[in-house]
């Protein structure tokens, strides 16, 4: 099994909401990371969690919160978000870390209002 | 500073017409190159990773190549199923920000 899942799907929410994306593994990878994508530019990488340890790229505002309850699970937790959050969120995992190819789930298509 | 550079940024092909897809940085030690596709709403589909100058990687239609500054993904004989945006990413070592990916290759193949 080489799938990742994510849920929602799709997701609207309005400035003031809070809400969670889930992301899930099966594969029995170490590392699990949180990618945003707008229209027509490459992923850009948000946090990573490599053996329960939190890496940040540091351009990402307070408003995204990850949390690794597991090695297999991965959430995004938002809120406050702006209009311009609007975009595809993609979770990823890999065997242990970065020198491994990563797996990417389908992704949530956030539109913020 | 660390770039990943991509070109073309579009590319049409005719099927059966090959090509090549370029991917040059000027990351300062390379630890992975990898080349991913992706199609339209989907996330990115892994194709290749790359180590070291010199190696090559071959799966059905594509081979990616590795040298000390570029990377190539060759396409032999495209069929339109090959017609998506192909993006390279490359790690230099330590945490989130040691992964740049590149803005990508759009191609589309015509039948």
């Amino acid at each position: 099994d080489t799938e990742v899942t994510q849920t929602p799907k799709h997701l609207v929410m309005g400035m003031t909401n809070k809400k969670s994306l889930k992301c899930e593994q099966h594969m029995g990878h170490r590392a699990m990371y949180w990618y945003k994508q707008k229209a027509k530019k490459p992923p850009e990488l948000m946090f990573v969690y490599s053996y329960e340890k939190l890496s940040i790229n540091e351009s990402v505002p307070s408003r995204f919160s990850p949390e690794c309850p597991n090695s297999s699970l991965l959430n995004l937790h938002l809120h406050a978000l702006q209009p311009e959050d609007s975009a595809l969120y993609l979770c990823a995992s890999s065997q242990d870390g970065f020198r491994d190819e990563q797996y990417f789930g389908p992704g949530t298509r956030l539109t913020v209002t | 500073e660390d770039q990943v550079t991509q070109s073309p940024e579009a590319l049409r092909l005719q099927e059966g017409e090959s090509s090549s897809l370029n991917c040059s940085y000027t990351v300062s030690g390379l630890r992975g190159l990898f080349w991913y596709r992706q199609d339209p709403g989907k996330g990115p589909e892994f194709l290749f990773t790359l180590y070291s100058a010199g190696e090559e990687k071959e799966k059905e239609r594509l081979k990616a190549t590795l040298t000390k500054k570029e990377s190539f993904l060759h396409i032999t004989a495209p069929k339109p199923e090959d017609s998506a945006t192909y993006l390279c990413a490359v790690y230099k070592g330590g945490g989130a920000d040691g992964l740049t990916f590149g803005k990508g290759t759009h191609l589309i193949i015509q039948p």
